[in-house]
């Protein structure tokens, strides 16, 4: 059973540009979510895609979107980079399941806004 | 609005003894709870969680409490051994959200 695969590990962007993330679910898994990690803070969530649409999303702006794939794979997109941006973002897959509340995290994307 | 909070950034504890990370919530909708580990360069892992239908729940070292009443719980780990070294998020849900909301966490270190 392979675990989420994120890549790249480490980005350096600059103010301004487009970033695209990317995340390999947990097989068996139909669902991924997006968080945000800034330094000394707790994962924020983004948003989450089930069946290829988006389903719940958090206080991000819209310059934050995503897609989910029919392999369930999953991309994070982020227009116009600011420095704020800079972060670990995080992608955790799942089965859509109301009573499994199974989330599997990748190692993150460690996102630099210079 | 910070709905999970962790209000102690750090503890140390000596191995052997009994580590308690703690953590309040304000949203009364909430009714899943669970902890997670992280470790550097690593993502969060799973580590226990609990339902707000009970107050207790066991998994070898690790045991969760609620209570609902005081929107406290608690993570005791004991013996606590050098590999609980990590940041321990508390993190909670309401039924049919799949989002989580996380505390800011707390680093644990267990002194050898």
């Amino acid at each position: 059973e392979t675990g989420v695969t994120q890549s790249p590990t480490h980005l350096i962007k600059t103010r301004g540009q487009q970033v695209t993330l990317r995340c390999s679910s947990q097989s068996g898994h139909n669902t991924v979510s997006w968080y945000q990690q800034a330094l000394g803070q707790g994962p924020q969530f983004i948003f989450q895609y089930y069946r290829e649409e988006e389903n719940g999303r958090g206080n991000f702006p819209p310059r934050f979107s995503g897609l989910q794939f029919p392999n369930y794979s999953s991309e994070l997109n982020v227009n116009a980079l600011e420095l704020d941006d800079s972060a670990l973002y995080l992608c955790a897959s799942s089965l859509y399941d109301l009573g499994n509340y199974g989330y599997t995290f990748g190692s993150g994307t460690r996102l630099t806004v210079v | 609005d910070q709905q999970v909070k962790q209000n102690s950034p750090s503890l140390s504890v000596q191995e052997g003894r009994i580590s308690i990370l703690n953590c309040d919530y304000t949203n009364s909708m909430f009714d899943y709870f669970l902890w997670y580990k992280k470790y550097p360069a690593e993502g969060p892992t799973f580590l226990i969680s609990i339902s707000s239908i009970k107050d207790k729940n066991e998994d070898g070292r690790f045991t969760v409490f609620l209570n609902k009443s005081a929107k406290h719980l608690s993570l005791h780990i004991v013996p606590s051994q050098p590999g609980d070294s990590a940041v321990y998020f508390c993190a909670a849900r309401t039924f049919g959200n799949e989002k989580l909301t996380f505390g800011t966490g707390t680093r644990l270190t267990i002194i050898p």
